[in-house]
């Protein structure tokens, strides 16, 4: 069973940067790391799920939701099997949990990580 | 681009059964996944590709979907089924995945 573990988050000024870590571990026999696109999602308190980014198997495409494009970069460590998400330019609006999610080169979300907090107040 | 419409709120017995649609024109051309997410947890994928079942998840949890409207069906609810459901899409127009506007679950 993958096992995906986040950290980073918290509390950050508004204009301020911070950067998510995912680290995954728990693959079946046979497969790794970078078997696997990774996806962050995030969630606003109190409201539905938003996909902000994509990253295939080799990072050699990301795709990028249109409310963090140009603000977030995702990058991917395969022989660390780690996930970045460095998010620049915080607004008040990118208060949320962030999830790190991994899928089998498929369209739908096999393994979600925990979740963390990221506040943006002054 | 897709917007996938989900009615906010569903409320059922025990022992009955709960439909949750998902809508959207022509959504029945497309692959339809969704997922479980009891409060304060991550979600949970309980039916991909329109309807099947990942290993785990009870014979309960079906789904369907044609036309504008793919549907989640739960069967004889248990109250440990109370939770938000969200339908999801990969939209090849955008290269973006696109949720539902998500269902809360209420069991009576």
């Amino acid at each position: 069973q993958v096992q995906l573990v986040q950290s980073g988050g918290g509390l950050v000024k508004p204009g301020g940067s911070l950067r998510l870590s995912c680290a995954a571990s728990g693959f079946t026999s046979g497969f790794t790391f970078s078997d696997y696109d990774m996806n962050w999602i995030r969630q606003a308190p109190g409201k539905g799920l938003e996909w902000i980014s994509k990253i295939t198997l080799s990072g050699g495409t990301i795709y990028y939701a249109d409310s963090v494009k140009g603000r977030f970069t995702v990058s991917r460590d395969n022989a660390k099997n780690s996930l970045l998400l460095q998010m620049n330019n915080l607004r008040a609006e990118d208060t949320a949990v962030y999830y790190c999610v991994a899928d089998f080169d498929r369209d739908y979300f096999d393994y979600w990580g925990p979740g963390t907090l990221v506040s943006v107040s002054s | 681009s897709y917007v996938l419409t989900q009615p906010p709120s569903v409320s059922v017995a025990p022992g009955q059964t709960a439909r949750i649609t998902c809508m959207e024109n022509n959504i029945g051309s497309t692959s339809v996944h969704w997922y479980q997410q009891r409060l304060g947890q991550a979600p949970v994928l309980v039916i991909h590709d329109d309807s099947d079942r990942p290993s785990g998840i009870p014979e309960r949890f079906s789904g369907s979907n044609s036309g504008n409207a793919a549907t989640l069906t739960i069967s004889r609810v248990e109250a440990g089924d109370e939770a938000d459901y969200y339908c999801q899409v990969w939209d090849t127009t955008t290269d973006h995945h696109v949720f539902g506007t998500g269902t809360k679950v209420t069991v009576l």
